[in-house]
């Protein structure tokens, strides 16, 4: 069975500064792929960024990227120059025959 | 297309009740799934779908748990007689194919059960 784990409860961030959130899965599957996914107080689950197992370049998008090492199993979600808007829990998910999350990591952004 | 869609948003009923909720996917995604998440918590799998088919339920919905999906389009999810427990958001997703791929979610139902 898949396994996402995400042992950083909650986190905290300067404006305008940098994270890192951590995930690992444990997977037998070769083909999958990866996501993290935001939830924000009481909204709609949404997608922040992908990566398909298959690619060995990290994925970018806009201030968010992540560090993807195969190998280790590691999925890591770095955000760049962190808003007020980011606030929200951050979910680490699984994608093969089914889909799995983390139990989520809770970001604030500090003014 | 507007996206997952959840009916209702919120449901308050007395426990010892049955109630059902509805789940319309993006049109032409054939997987569903259908999740529980309680406050602070992750997301966990109760069931999905391919088509019309349930291909897997989660050991964590027992008997008074049901869904459908009648004609491989909405889907259902009744909880009956309802417990205390049940309190949470059910979260319905939808995929458009098997495999791999991106789940686009609903905004969810929250149930309380007093």
């Amino acid at each position: 069975a898949q396994t996402v784990t995400q042992s950083q409860p909650e986190m905290s961030v300067q404006e305008a500064e940098t994270v890192t959130l951590s995930c690992t899965y444990d997977t037998s599957e070769n083909n999958y792929y990866l996501f993290w996914y935001k939830q924000p107080p009481s909204r709609q689950m949404i997608l922040v960024i992908r990566q398909e197992a298959y690619k060995q370049q990290n994925a970018t998008e806009n201030r968010f990227s992540v560090n993807f090492q195969k190998a280790a199993k590691s999925f890591s979600l770095k955000i760049s120059d962190s808003q007020l808007g980011d606030t929200a829990m951050y979910f680490c998910a699984f994608s093969g025959n089914q889909f799995y999350f983390g139990t989520g990591t809770s970001l604030t952004v500090i003014p | 297309d507007t996206g997952v869609s959840q009916d209702p948003r919120h449901k308050i009923t007395k426990r010892g009740q049955n109630v059902t909720f509805r789940c319309d996917p993006i049109s032409e995604h054939n997987r569903l799934y259908w999740y529980r998440q309680t406050l602070g918590q992750g997301p966990e799998f109760l069931t999905y779908f391919q088509n019309e088919a349930q291909l897997e339920k989660s050991r964590l919905l027992s008997d008074r748990f049901s869904a459908e999906r009648p004609k491989g389009s909405f889907s259902t999810l009744e909880i009956q007689r309802t417990e205390q427990g049940d309190s949470a958001m059910y979260l319905c997703a939808s995929s458009p194919r098997t495999g791999p791929t991106e789940a686009f979610f609903g905004q969810g139902t929250r149930l309380t059960v007093v």
